[in-house]
This record gives C-alpha cells, structure tokens and sequence, in this order.
C-alpha cells in the first residue's frame, strides 16, 4: 500500500525566516494535496499538484511535485506567526482511499 | 466548506459503552471519510464510503464499523469503545482525486 512520509515531524523558525516540508511517497503520486491545521481545528485545503514538476502558489506558500511524481516540497517564505499550524500533505491511495502523511508541525516565534 | 457538520462535537464515555459518531453533508459528494488524528500519526483512515451502501475499510478499522443509508449521513460506531480509541475524530467529503473537505472534528474521550 502507499504511504506518504513527511519531515521533519516538528519545526521551530524565527518569524521572518524561509522553511520547507517535504512529503515523499512510496509510489508515484496522482494527485497531491496540502493542507494546514490550526490546533483543535479541522483542516483547511491549500493546494492540489497533479503534474510532474508543477508549482503552485499561494500567498508566501509555494508547493512543487517533482518531476518523477515521488516527492513534494511546501515552501514558506518569510514566516509569520499566523503560519503556525501542523500541515499535512494528502494523496489517493488506491481503491477510492485518502491517505495522509503524519504531519509537520510548524512554530513561529515573534 | 461543503457543508459538513459532525455530532457531537465533544464526547465523554466509558469503556466498554457503544459510541455513534455522526457526520452530515450538504452538498452531494459520493466519497466520504472518517479518520481519526493522534499526535505523531497525522491522520489514519478508519473506514471510507464511495456510494450510499458502499463502504470499505482504511488502515484502521478494527473496532469500528459504519454505514451510510443516504448519501448526506456516514456514521462511525465504535461497538464496545475501548481508551486506546480516545482521539480526535475527522470526517471529510470528496473525491480522492480531487479537493477534500473536513468537518470540525470529535473528541472522543474513552475512560
């Protein structure tokens, strides 16, 4: 079955400063999502990549998939306190099923 | 947000009491999800529903069952709750292939 992996598992920056989390998969990947999660929150969708070496972006948020399909990075630039949160990269697994990777989670500090 | 509401939101049981969670959409979507959310895990898949009778299993399931009778209502029960089943529920709508919304979440708390 596929499994998406995440790291790291948890990130402190200073506010202001860039940072990535990373998403790969152990198979090729039809479809990748990102979301973020305000703590005792649901979750908010940010972005969808489909095609090998696509970019989207959003705000200061940008996500690529790389060409081969296995792997996904979330950019942040120049953090804030409001990025906070845990983000969690999703894909169809197969079968009709959603699976998820175990989360980042983000701090900032003022 | 697709219209999605889950109850209760919060719940307190014992261990050993059956527990029925319920998740309610709006807006039509054939797939429907529960998950359940554990620091250190993210988000595992408990049972999924691709149509109205249509459901299978995800990562998960043990202990769990659901069923889904119309297309808005997907209801997750825990048959005897046990205090490893102490989580955060989600429930979420959409195709696997395309954007996916969540509700608010479950506390389920097991004593």
């Amino acid at each position: 079955s596929q499994e998406l992996e995440q790291s790291p598992q948890s990130l402190i920056v200073q506010e202001g400063k860039n940072l990535t989390i990373n998403c790969t998969s152990s198979k090729t990947l039809y479809g990748l999502y990102w979301y973020k999660q305000k703590y005792g929150e649901g979750l908010i969708f940010l972005m969808m990549l489909q095609k090998g070496g696509e970019e989207k972006s959003h705000e200061k948020i940008t996500a690529k998939l790389d060409e081969k399909k296995q792997q996904s990075s979330l950019h942040i630039t120049a953090s804030q306190p409001s990025h906070a949160g845990i983000y969690l990269c999703g894909a169809a697994g197969g079968g009709g099923k959603l699976i998820f990777g175990q989360g980042t989670e983000l701090s900032v500090k003022p | 947000d697709a219209g999605i509401t889950q109850s209760p939101r919060h719940k307190v049981t014992e261990t050993g009491t059956p527990v029925t969670l319920r998740c309610h959409q709006t807006e039509n979507h054939r797939y429907m999800y529960w998950y359940r959310q554990d620091p250190g895990h993210g988000l595992r898949l408990i049972h999924y529903s691709y149509g109205v009778k249509d459901t299978d299993k995800g990562e998960v399931s043990d202990g769990y069952s659901v069923s889904r009778s119309k297309t808005e209502d997907f209801l997750l029960t825990l048959e005897s709750a046990t205090s490893s089943q102490t989580s955060v529920y989600f429930c979420a709508v959409g195709s696997p292939y395309n954007e996916q919304f969540f509700g608010p979440g479950t506390r389920l708390t097991v004593l």
